[in-house]
């Protein structure tokens, strides 16, 4: 069964909003990643967390960690048209269902 | 440097076919997975690859799936029998990482597969 999942599985924003996006998990992980994905192909890395980190930053994307909630949170700053993808976290060998965000220019 | 390879990028065939997909990892990557993923839906872990050892192969939905890995490089994921079921993008990636998902894993473009 799929340990992430992701929530909402939707969201539709203006350009320049932020798009946040939650992931949930089952059991206890290493390290969590977020990736993105475009016209429902090859993925492509966005962020890696560590178990034993609470936050990490990269660009416009943070990334936040609660082990003790076994959840997650990617955060879009100031969204851009060229962000609309698919998103997934990912926990040990299983990625979540995704969330498909559309930024509207 | 070449990033994951996957041949064919399409490929259509008729129900009851063998069909085989081929993945090229990242020169040096001693570790492997290929995902299916269904239309509109997240990836399903399909099997694991690392170095020399015994392949993780809990995902595979049926035992008309299998997958092999020559020489720690290329793989080949096989259906046999297809099923319409089996339609889906069939996804490889390799990562230089010596366990599950500890570090980033690079994705090639994918396979689609559509069986009649």
């Amino acid at each position: 069964s799929q340990q992430g999942e992701e929530d909402p599985q939707a969201l539709s924003i203006q350009e320049g909003e932020n798009a946040t996006m939650n992931c949930s998990y089952k059991t206890s992980i290493n390290n969590l990643q977020w990736y993105r994905q475009n016209s429902g192909r090859g993925l492509v890395h966005l962020i890696l967390i560590r178990s034993n980190e609470r936050e990490k930053h990269s660009g416009r994307l943070r990334v936040t960690l609660d082990t003790s909630k076994k959840s997650s949170s990617l955060l879009i700053t100031a969204s851009r048209a060229a962000d609309t993808a698919s998103y997934f976290c990912a926990t040990q060998l299983v990625f979540g269902a995704g969330t498909i965000l559309r930024v509207k220019s | 440097g070449a990033g994951v390879s996957q041949s064919p990028s399409n490929k259509v065939t008729e129900k009851g076919k063998d069909v085989e997909l081929r993945c090229d990892p990242i020169s040096g990557h001693t570790a492997l997975y290929w995902y299916r993923q269904s239309l509109g839906q997240g990836l399903e872990f399909l099997i694991y690859f690392q170095g020399n050892s015994a392949p993780d192969k809990s995902g595979l939905p049926s035992d008309r799936f299998s997958a092999e890995r020559t020489g720690g490089s290329v793989s080949t994921l096989t259906i046999q029998r297809t099923q319409q079921e089996d339609s889906a993008v069939y996804l490889c990636a390799s990562s230089p990482e010596t366990g599950p998902n500890t570090g980033e894993l690079f994705f090639g473009e994918g396979s689609r597969l559509t069986v009649l």
